[in-house]
């Protein structure tokens, strides 16, 4: 059975920073196109980055640009969503997908002071 | 952006009637090989999305047959027959044709 869980979530101050992991079982990241999709509270989903299978190519959504960063650990068959400068617009519960055919349980980011 | 416009934005249907939404792109969203690169989902409340429908018609595994998808260039169909109380949630289209993927609106679907 196919589990994405993820993790890291909190409360941060804005300007701060947070790391957010999805650990896989059941099936080998590597070989997904991977992604991290938010939804703001009481709003609607916004994908946010995404990672080529294999290789490292990434995209990210303009808003999060410069500021965001994903990545795999292929050792540990996880994947991360490094979250830099936040700001209260990126409040959400982010899910960790394999490109939108498998979601975790998402964890939730809020940026208050 | 490519932009998806969902109609209806909610939606009251009788248990066991038939529920129709429809997406439109701004884009088409065909790519070099010509597939159409359009997906739904449906979100329960408390609950993740779980893509229901992708590449327009292709069922997930699990779906049942009640959901049917159509459409073609920058104009799709979500259909549910026989509503059932299960299928109450938000559905959303998505597009994952270019970058950044997006969703529609989302459509709310209670029952009657």
């Amino acid at each position: 059975e196919v589990q994405l869980v993820e993790s890291g979530g909190g409360l941060v101050q804005p300007g701060g920073s947070l790391r957010l992991s999805c650990a896989a079982s059941g099936l080998t990241l590597s070989n997904y196109w991977m992604s991290w999709i938010r939804q703001a509270p009481g709003k609607g989903l916004e994908w946010v980055a995404h990672l080529q299978p294999e290789g490292s190519g990434t995209w990210y959504v303009d808003s999060v640009k410069g500021r965001f960063t994903i990545s795999r650990d292929n050792a540990r068959n996880s994947l991360h969503l490094e979250m830099n400068s936040l700001s209260v617009e990126d409040t959400a519960l982010y899910y960790c997908t394999t490109g939108g055919a498998q979601w975790g349980q998402g964890t939730q980011v809020i940026v208050s002071s | 952006d490519v932009v998806l416009t969902q109609s209806p934005l909610s939606l009251s249907v009788t248990l066991g009637q038939t529920a129709s939404i429809s997406c439109r792109s701004t884009q088409s969203l065909v790519n070099s090989g010509g597939n159409t690169q359009l997906g739904w989902f449906h979100q329960r409340p408390g609950q993740s999305p779980r893509r229901l429908i992708y590449q327009v018609s292709n069922r997930d595994s699990g779906v049942p047959d009640r959901f049917s998808g159509s459409g073609s260039g920058t104009d799709f169909t979500l259909i549910i027959t026989r509503v059932e109380a299960e299928d109450v949630g938000v559905y959303y289209c998505m597009q994952y044709r270019h970058w950044p993927h997006t969703f529609g609106q989302g459509t709310k679907l209670e029952i009657k």
